[in-house]
């Protein structure tokens, strides 16, 4: 089956730590996002990758950071300096760039930093 | 002010009601306008689409872009409790979608 995976499901973290949440798809996708949500303010973005290799900040870039060695995989790191982490992390794809209104989002990543 | 403004909600409505979920977006330029379903603790999933103004059906759901005023809509018609997610509008500026805060539905039994 074609999709986007996203692991682990629940991650609990001390604060001072980075953290890194995983994002593979298997739709060879050539554009990757990363987003994250909170309560009553819909996606954010924070990074994106529109080919391997390359990647452009989001929004919200500060405290993150990402890497897009391979097509399919689209890490993202939490660390220390981003002052609230806790939220709900949500990666997506989407093909070439004209049709990237229609992206594919995985199941998503709830971390939560105390 | 917000690209893309949309009220959170919730809305709560019985079963078998029309539904109207509403964004107003500020840049003029934009021409692809999305919604989004997203049910708890899930990724949100494509619903439609719309280039430029107009209207777009697909079974009960509508949705409708007002270019002069900078308004876009969905309707639901003869909601169901399987509607009750969050629904986010969406505009894509060429390289990124830019969402709306969604707006929380509940549809009662």
């Amino acid at each position: 089956d074609g999709g986007i995976t996203q692991s682990p499901k629940y991650l609990f973290r001390k604060e001072g730590q980075n953290v890194t949440l995983s994002c593979e798809q298997n739709l060879n996708h050539d554009a990757m996002y990363w987003y994250r949500q909170d309560p009553g303010q819909g996606l954010r973005l924070i990074y994106y990758s529109q080919i391997v290799n390359d990647f452009q900040k989001g929004d919200i870039a500060e405290g993150y950071s990402v890497s897009r060695e391979k097509k399919e995989s689209f890490p993202l790191t939490v660390t220390s300096a981003q002052k609230n982490p806790t939220a709900f992390y949500l990666c997506a794809s989407t093909t070439a760039s004209g049709f990237g209104y229609e992206q594919y989002f995985g199941p998503g990543t709830r971390l939560t930093v105390t | 002010q917000k690209e893309v403004e949309q009220d959170p909600g919730p809305l709560s409505v019985p079963e078998g009601a029309i539904v109207s979920l509403n964004c107003t977006y500020s840049n003029s330029a934009f021409q692809y306008f999305m919604w989004y379903r997203q049910y708890s603790r899930k990724g949100p999933e494509l619903l439609m689409y719309t280039y430029s103004s107009g209207n777009k059906e697909d079974g009960r759901f509508t949705a409708q872009v007002d270019k002069s005023s900078k308004y876009i809509s969905l309707f639901i018609r003869d909601s169901q409790p399987s509607d009750s997610a969050t629904y986010l509008c969406a505009i894509y500026d060429g390289n990124k979608l830019v969402f709306g805060a969604g707006t929380i539905l509940r549809v009662k039994s």
